[in-house]
């Protein structure tokens, strides 16, 4: 089985725009979430989809959104872009507890 | 303030030596799962731990947990280049929207010849 793929490997944008990354999990498996992974504070959860469903939701602004389409692919968005955002985002499949992590999107904001 | 501390942050060890990382909760755990990360790049995973006293081994790296302690400890033996990498440990926290994978900061291992 083809292992999780994310789309761009690499971005970048300036302050102010808005951004889309693209998360394809294993096939088969309904669950996906999403980190963001910064130098500073570390991996932090974002949230998780399961079947087309927001399942939980980490503590971030209302700029972060997501949504998982019926093939279980799912995308992320980051509205008015920060300088904070900058940020190796990765995302993960799940299936029997084990998550099955991407080679992650790495986002320069200038 | 961090729910996962690791210890150490980093690591330098030569060839062959063991070492132990450990990570500990200030919430109760439920389980708890260690990662390896090659720099800038994704997380693998390695192992799961859920009840206390639970220790699972996967080649040579070995982890077990301490529910009393909320403690896991991560130990590899006989360190080879190939275990250079970032070591995070990850458990699902109980937060105010349910539960949610939280990681430790990482311990970053180097192996030297």
């Amino acid at each position: 089985k083809a292992g999780v793929t994310q789309t761009p490997r690499y971005l970048i944008k300036t302050r102010g725009q808005q951004v889309t990354l693209s998360c394809s999990p294993i096939s088969g498996h309904r669950s996906v979430s999403w980190y963001q992974q910064t130098p500073g504070q570390g991996l932090q959860f974002l949230f998780e989809y399961f079947s087309e469903t927001q399942r939980n939701k980490g503590n971030f602004p209302g700029r972060f959104s997501g949504r998982q389409f019926s093939n279980s692919r799912s995308e992320m968005n980051v509205s008015t872009l920060e300088l904070g955002d900058s940020a190796l985002y990765l995302c993960a499949s799940t299936w029997a507890a084990t998550q099955y992590f991407g080679p992650g999107t790495r986002l320069t904001v200038l | 303030s961090q729910e996962l501390e690791q210890s150490p942050q980093s690591l330098i060890v030569q060839e062959g030596k063991n070492l132990t990382i450990n990570c500990t909760s200030s919430k109760t755990l439920y389980g708890l799962y260690w990662y390896k990360q090659k720099y800038g790049e994704g997380l693998i995973f390695l192992m799961m731990l859920q009840k206390g006293g639970e220790e699972k081994s996967h080649e040579k790296i070995t982890a077990k947990l301490d529910e009393k302690k909320q403690q896991s400890s991560l130990h590899i033996t006989a360190s080879q280049p190939s275990h250079a990498g970032i070591y995070l440990c990850g458990a699902d926290l109980l937060s105010n929207s349910g539960y949610a994978l939280n990681f430790g900061k990482g311990t970053s291992l180097l192996v030297t010849p």
